[in-house]
């Protein structure tokens, strides 16, 4: 089975730095991918790692520790447009569904 | 490049009756997946096809709803008999590979 755990809520400043953890354990693993939701938008893919270790990608950079079952995502810079549900989801190995957290809603405050 | 449309935006549809969602997904992209998020819940898998195959649909919650990929371009999801509890926001996603998902906006479903 899959059990996904991310905080619910996060507040931040505008110019400071977040980092939104996720913990996960599932009975395959195909990568772990972070996604942003807008209120009444569709998810955006921000970010993918299959490999321990982190990868950068502008001011958005995402960890992945995979014997730790952990990763988090950090969100440096922060800008009022960051504020959203981040959704973390370990892909399955049968052939790329997504297996979705609760999602993390970031406020992101002046 | 368009995105993956949705369509309809929003649909209120009575207990017992019908609904049919379609998705258009990028061109060329062989993989479409549909998910769902019921209220106050993740976002979960449904199904998933390659080009006109269903290859994974271990996620429909029952034989009410019916997915159909015909000719590998669009799809659609038709609820029959919709029940309360179907209510939610149904999401199309597309892939050339099983990489980046792209989602559309989804369709709002509510059933009264």
């Amino acid at each position: 089975g899959q059990n996904i755990d991310q905080p619910t809520e996060m507040t931040a400043t505008e110019g400071a730095i977040v980092q939104i953890n996720c913990t996960y354990q599932t009975s395959g693993f195909n990568g772990l991918f972070w996604y942003q939701q807008h209120a009444g938008e569709a998810p955006t893919f921000l970010s993918y790692n299959v490999l321990d270790g982190l990868e950068e990608k502008g001011r958005f950079s995402s960890f992945l520790s995979r014997s730790k079952g952990y990763s988090y995502l950090l969100l440096k810079e922060l800008q009022m447009k960051d504020s959203a549900s981040y959704l973390c989801a370990p892909g399955s190995p049968d052939r790329g569904k997504l297996i979705f957290g609760q999602g993390t809603e970031l406020s992101v405050k002046p | 490049e368009a995105g993956v449309t949705q369509f309809p935006s929003h649909s209120v549809i009575e207990k017992g009756q019908t609904v049919t969602l379609r998705c258009d997904p990028i061109s060329g992209h062989d993989n479409l997946y549909w998910y769902r998020r019921v209220m106050g819940k993740e976002i979960k898998f449904l199904l998933h096809f390659v080009k006109e195959s269903k290859q994974d649909e271990s996620g429909m919650p029952n034989n009410r709803f019916l997915a159909e990929r015909t000719g590998g371009t669009y799809s659609t999801l038709k609820v029959q008999p919709a029940e309360l509890e179907d209510s939610g926001v149904y999401f199309c996603a597309s892939s050339p590979d099983h990489y980046e998902q792209y989602f559309g906006p989804g369709t709002r479903l509510t059933v009264t």
